[in-house]
């Protein structure tokens, strides 16, 4: 079955950091490019950045750059958010989306989400 | 940054109708425009990208149209499994998505 799935909710402080995973399965990991949306509530979808899972090559949101780090194992076929200093406007649902094709920027295969809620 | 706009912000209609649902971005994206579903408490999902193209298994009551800043979802004779929050999303530039359009039930 294709699917992403998604690590669990997490509760942080603010300054504190996360590390989100998302464990694909179904579909060749490499032939496709791992993307991070979230969605604070009521906000839009807001792209945060992406790996090229065939050769580790990211590129982040300038909103972001400087806190967020996206890895991936290939043999694991998981890929990973990192986000630091966190402050009380990250509260959201986290996505891991897979891209269509693996330059392509749009997304065709979505986890569940996962709720990260900063709140001291 | 590339904006998108939709409109409009919430839409009521009654099932069996057909809908119109606008996107415009503040600057020119080509045909790289995808439109997405979501459902409450549910991840979006892809319905339509480079413009005009369904995702596979998206029925073809939905299609897309539209080039340029000015884009369109058409959804004909609703059915009730169609209503839910609608986004576009621009991947001309760096990913950016629309506020979205509630589409609700009359």
């Amino acid at each position: 079955q294709v699917q992403l799935v998604q690590s669990g909710a997490e509760v942080k402080k603010p300054g504190a950091s996360v590390r989100l995973s998302c464990k694909a399965s179904g579909y060749t990991f490499t032939s496709h490019s791992m993307h991070w949306v979230r969605q604070a509530p009521g906000q839009r979808l807001e792209w945060m950045g992406w790996i090229n899972t065939r050769n580790g090559n990211t590129k982040y949101s300038q909103k972001f750059q400087g806190r967020v780090s996206i890895t991936s194992d290939t043999s694991a076929t998981t890929a990973y958010m990192d986000l630091s200093s966190l402050r009380s406007e990250d509260t959201a649902v986290y996505y891991c989306v897979r891209s269509r094709l693996l330059l392509a920027y749009y997304f065709d295969l979505w986890g569940r989400g996962t709720l990260v809620t900063v709140s001291s | 940054e590339i904006v998108m706009t939709q409109s409009p912000a919430t839409l009521s209609v009654s099932p069996g109708e057909s809908v119109t649902l606008s996107c415009r971005a503040s600057q020119s994206v080509s045909s790289n425009l995808a439109w997405y579903q979501q459902k409450p408490g549910q991840a979006p999902r892809l319905l339509i990208y480079d413009a005009s193209t369904r995702a596979t298994g998206i029925p073809a009551r939905f299609s897309g149209s539209g080039s340029g800043t000015e884009f369109i979802l058409t959804i004909t004779s609703l059915q009730s499994e169609d209503f839910g929050v609608y986004y576009c999303q621009q991947f001309r530039d760096w990913p950016a998505f629309g506020q979205g359009t509630k589409l609700e039930i009359k």
